[in-house]
């Protein structure tokens, strides 16, 4: 099984900071990776496919790079609705054994 | 816009039985794979069953596998989720998913979510 490992846990940052958040394999996963959003009392949305192909809806402020085993997202400049929790996703193996990495919640500061 | 509606969950006694379902709308249900997620509370995400758009081949996690069942009805454009032999551990949000494989070699990432069903495993 291929482990995903977010950090940092927990984010504090204020509307408007630069935040960056990492996501790492345990082994390579070429650029098969998938980042989520998720709000308290919802379900996740797809923000970042392909590790850097942004889904058409997603604001420009969010973006994914990386490939391999380190993977990064970051929002340019946090907006209050971006307050939430953030999970990276593999899908590199098949058949099918999706991982998630533990994710990192992003709090006001 | 694709919609994804739950329905099913519930408390259940350990050792008991659910079904979940999952109506989607708006897609060409058969030309998608479709996944199962669960959030066990306050934890994060762990997937649980994938099946082809074909509904030919499924997937699951060991954690489920010779408990779970899933299935699809392409005619009926509906997803379902049996589960058996139900123990605590199971309780969680089960959410269901459209999969996309955006390469022949690799699985699936979710694109769209239903929203989630809540299955309590207790006495």
């Amino acid at each position: 099984e291929i482990v995903m490992t977010q950090s940092p846990a927990t984010l504090s940052a204020s509307p408007g900071d630069r935040v960056t958040l990492s996501c790492r394999a345990s082994q390579s996963v070429s650029s098969n990776l998938a980042w989520y959003q998720q709000k308290i009392g919802q379900a996740p949305t797809l923000l970042i496919y392909d590790a850097s192909t942004r889904v058409p809806a997603i604001p420009a402020r969010f973006s994914g790079s990386g490939s391999g085993t380190e993977f990064i997202l970051t929002i340019s400049s946090l907006q209050s609705e971006d307050f939430a929790v953030y999970y990276c996703q593999q899908y590199d193996t098949w058949p099918p054994a999706l991982t998630f990495g533990g994710g990192t919640r992003i709090e006001i500061k | 816009e694709v919609q994804l509606l739950k329905s099913g969950g519930g408390l259940v006694q350990p050792g008991g039985s659910l079904r979940l379902s999952c109506a989607a709308s708006g897609i060409t249900f058969s030309r998608y794979a479709m996944t199962w997620v669960r959030q066990a509370p306050g934890k994060g995400l762990e997937w649980v069953s994938s099946i082809s758009g074909s509904g030919v081949i499924a997937y699951y996690a060991d954690s489920v596998k010779g408990r779970f069942t899933v299935s699809r009805y392409n005619s009926k454009n509906t997803l379902s989720l049996q589960m058996n032999s139900l123990r605590g551990e199971d309780t969680a949000i089960y959410y269901c998913a459209r999969s996309i494989s955006s390469q022949p070699s690799a699985s699936y990432y979710l694109d769209s979510w239903g929203q989630g069903a809540l299955v309590t495993v207790s006495s």
